[in-house]
């Protein structure tokens, strides 16, 4: 089965743009999610999509940031305007089912976005 | 503040044992989770500890404690590829996606 998938790997933009990143999750994966790693630091959440809805987006640092998931399929994650700050690698990851809840599956991930903003 | 610890870096030679430790703060988590991160890859599940004990996979075992807030990977016969970031990970209560310690890089040599 395809694994979690993420568009571009590599982003450089100047402060002040706008960048669009995109995950396709794993097909029938209701659950997809957005995390981010700033300067080597804990990978951290960002917000949880249950199919096109967001269930969960306290993770989202600031108005700059807005993820849809339309159709329930793929998702994107767009930063407008681009801060240095928001600077990391932008994972996204996909789940059957909400979390592990005590069974243990682990979430997929992708190999994540890496975007410098200068 | 950051809920779980863990050492920023450890230093091992192939073939032998390590320990990486994991201390949380934060109380009421489903379980304590595991993920293996190379450079410019994807984190990928390694274990999970939903009960306080071990679990063994392989290479690989993973301790949890409740009553002392504390885990471990334990990672046997170390290889090569086994350099990578680990991370250690809890769902907390009430909130279904993944707090992640501030992971431990780990460096094997010959």
């Amino acid at each position: 089965e395809a694994g979690v998938t993420q568009f571009p790997s590599h982003s450089v933009i100047e402060k002040g743009q706008t960048v669009t990143l995109r995950c396709d999750p794993i097909s029938g994966h209701d659950n997809l999610y957005w995390y981010r790693r700033v300067m080597g630091k804990e990978i951290k959440f960002l917000l949880h999509f249950v199919k096109e809805s967001k269930q969960d987006e306290s993770g989202m640092p600031n108005n700059r940031f807005l993820a849809e998931r339309t159709g329930g399929t793929y998702s994107t994650l767009k930063v407008q305007p681009a801060e240095l700050e928001d600077s990391g690698v932008y994972f996204c990851a996909s789940s059957p089912r909400p979390g592990q809840g005590g069974y243990g599956y682990g979430y997929t991930f992708g190999s994540g976005t890496r975007l410098t903003v200068v | 503040g950051q809920s779980l610890e863990q050492p920023s870096e450890v230093t091992a030679v192939e073939g032998a044992i390590v320990q990486i430790n994991c201390t949380y703060q934060t109380s009421g988590f489903y379980g304590l989770s595991w993920y293996q991160q190379h450079d410019g890859g994807a984190p990928t599940f390694l274990s999970y500890n939903a009960l306080d004990g071990l679990e063994e996979t392989g290479r690989f075992s993973s301790f949890l404690s409740r009553s002392d807030s504390y885990g471990y990977l334990l990672l046997q016969e170390l290889q090569m590829k086994d350099s990578a970031s680990y991370f250690c990970a809890v769902e907390k209560t009430g909130r279904r996606a993944l707090t992640f310690g501030s992971g431990t890089r780990l460096q094997v040599q010959p």
